[in-house]
């Protein structure tokens, strides 16, 4: 079946340093993938999304590229700010699931100023 | 536009006893999803709606849970008897007919003591 595996936390950074957070994952046919956002206290908010191969996502500033080959849907962005605080989700949503998301586990990711 | 509505947004009750959580989804979304959410994990689905009728339901545990979408639009879910291991956030998604992009609602946190 469709899975989704996530580099585990907690991630911690210092402002304005890089962020790569791996994501790799498991499905039949061509799913879409996905990542979800859940600040503190908040739901789940959609990221960024790609849905063919080679495919990049792009939101705030948030990058991540759909690689079949490597089968990998890594979440990266050039500077993180405190206010990135949060807990990232990737997922996936193939036809054969009827749409519905498969989620890893969560990376937790702490900013210091 | 209005967003996914749920509630509770916080429930605690007694091991053994009953709860029952509401959502109301987007207008105009067909596909309504309940997720459970026990700390620390991502999101897992319980069951999916497309319109009133039951998609997916395989990871339901119906000897406790049960769930139902009358007339395509509200849900409701419910626990009876309840178990430690039911505490968890419970999301509600909806999304529009045979699209990938879910909208989550802000969850009702459950505690089972």
């Amino acid at each position: 079946g469709n899975s989704v595996t996530q580099m585990e936390g907690p991630v911690t950074l210092s402002e304005e340093a890089f962020l790569t957070i791996n994501c790799t994952y498991t499905a039949t046919g061509y799913p879409s993938l996905f990542w979800y956002v859940q600040y503190p206290g908040e739901g789940l908010q959609l990221l960024l999304k790609a849905t063919k191969a080679d495919d990049k996502g792009s939101n705030k500033g948030f990058e991540a590229t759909y690689r079949k080959e490597t089968t990998s849907f890594h979440l990266e962005k050039g500077s993180v700010q405190v206010s990135d605080s949060a807990v990232y989700f990737c997922a996936l949503s193939g036809v054969d699931s009827g749409y519905a998301l498969n989620f890893g586990k969560g990376t937790s990711l702490l900013v210091t100023p | 536009e209005a967003g996914v509505a749920q509630s509770p947004r916080y429930k605690i009750i007694e091991k053994r006893q009953s709860v029952a959580f509401w959502c109301n989804p987007i207008s105009g979304h067909a596909t309504l999803y309940w997720y459970q959410q026990i700390l620390g994990q991502g999101p897992k689905l319980l069951i999916q709606f497309q319109n009133n009728g039951v998609v997916d339901d395989s990871q339901l545990p119906k000897d406790r849970f049960s769930a139902e979408r009358l007339k395509g639009v509200d849900s409701t879910l419910k626990i009876q008897p309840a178990k430690l291991e039911d505490s968890a956030v419970y999301l509600c998604a909806s999304s529009p007919s045979h699209s990938r992009e879910q909208y989550f609602g802000p969850g009702t946190r459950l505690t089972v003591t």
